[in-house]
């Protein structure tokens, strides 16, 4: 089954604790990128990735980090979560590098207490 | 900074309704127009694709494009309440040399029996 896959689906922590949301995808698609969703502001790009070893900052990068080793891989770091952090994140990819038709993760709710 | 606006709703419609969702955007350079599902608590769910100007059809669900107007919409025939959720319009907005989807904050519709 096509899909794109993010682990863990919840997660609550606690501020400064270092932290890894994984994404993969099984479609060989070129593009990938991270989104946060809050009640009120929408989506939000944080990151995204056009190909391997290709990245670059969306509109709400602080405080994140990506890496893009490979190409079903697009993991999301967080390095010191603050409160702020608390959010809905999606992870999407594209079989178009222009990322167009993205198609979403489940999800992940992270809480920073 | 590009925006893409919609009415924030509820919109209410009655089952077997038509349902309009519309969407206005201010990026004259924009191409590709999106419109997604959202279930509460899922993912966005890609449902529509639009990139010329004039109607798309797709079962019940027909995307309407006028580039001059800069708006693009959504009309649902024969709504269901299964049809309800938050619809997320999305608009590719090419700048510093890649296109980036921007999202509006979507269109809460709910269909009553």
């Amino acid at each position: 089954e096509a899909q794109v896959t993010q682990n863990p689906r919840y997660l609550i922590t606690v501020t400064g604790k270092k932290l890894t949301v994984t994404c993969s995808q099984n479609m060989n698609h070129e593009y990938m990128s991270w989104y946060r969703q809050d009640p009120g502001l929408g989506l939000r790009q944080i990151y995204y990735s056009m190909n391997v070893e290709v990245t670059d900052k969306g509109d709400v990068p602080e405080g994140y980090k990506v890496s893009r080793k490979e190409k079903r891989n697009f993991p999301l770091i967080l390095e010191s979560p603050s409160p702020n952090q608390t959010s809905l994140y999606f992870c999407a990819s594209s079989f178009s590098a222009g990322g167009l038709e993205q198609y979403f993760g489940p999800g992940t709710r992270l809480t920073v207490t | 900074q590009k925006e893409v606006e919609q009415n924030s709703g509820p919109l209410s419609v009655p089952e077997g309704a038509i349902a309009s969702l519309n969407c206005t955007y201010s990026d004259r350079g924009s191409q590709s127009f999106f419109w997604y599902r959202q279930y509460s608590g899922k993912s966005p769910e890609l449902i529509m694709f639009i990139y010329s100007n004039g109607d798309k059809e797709d079962g019940r669900f027909t995307a309407q494009l006028n580039k001059a107007s800069q708006y693009v919409s959504l009309l649902i025939r024969d709504s269901q309440p299964s049809d309800s959720a938050t619809y997320l319009c999305a608009v590719n907005s090419p700048s510093g040399g890649y296109n980036k989807l921007i999202f509006g904050a979507g269109t809460r519709l709910a269909v009553h029996p």
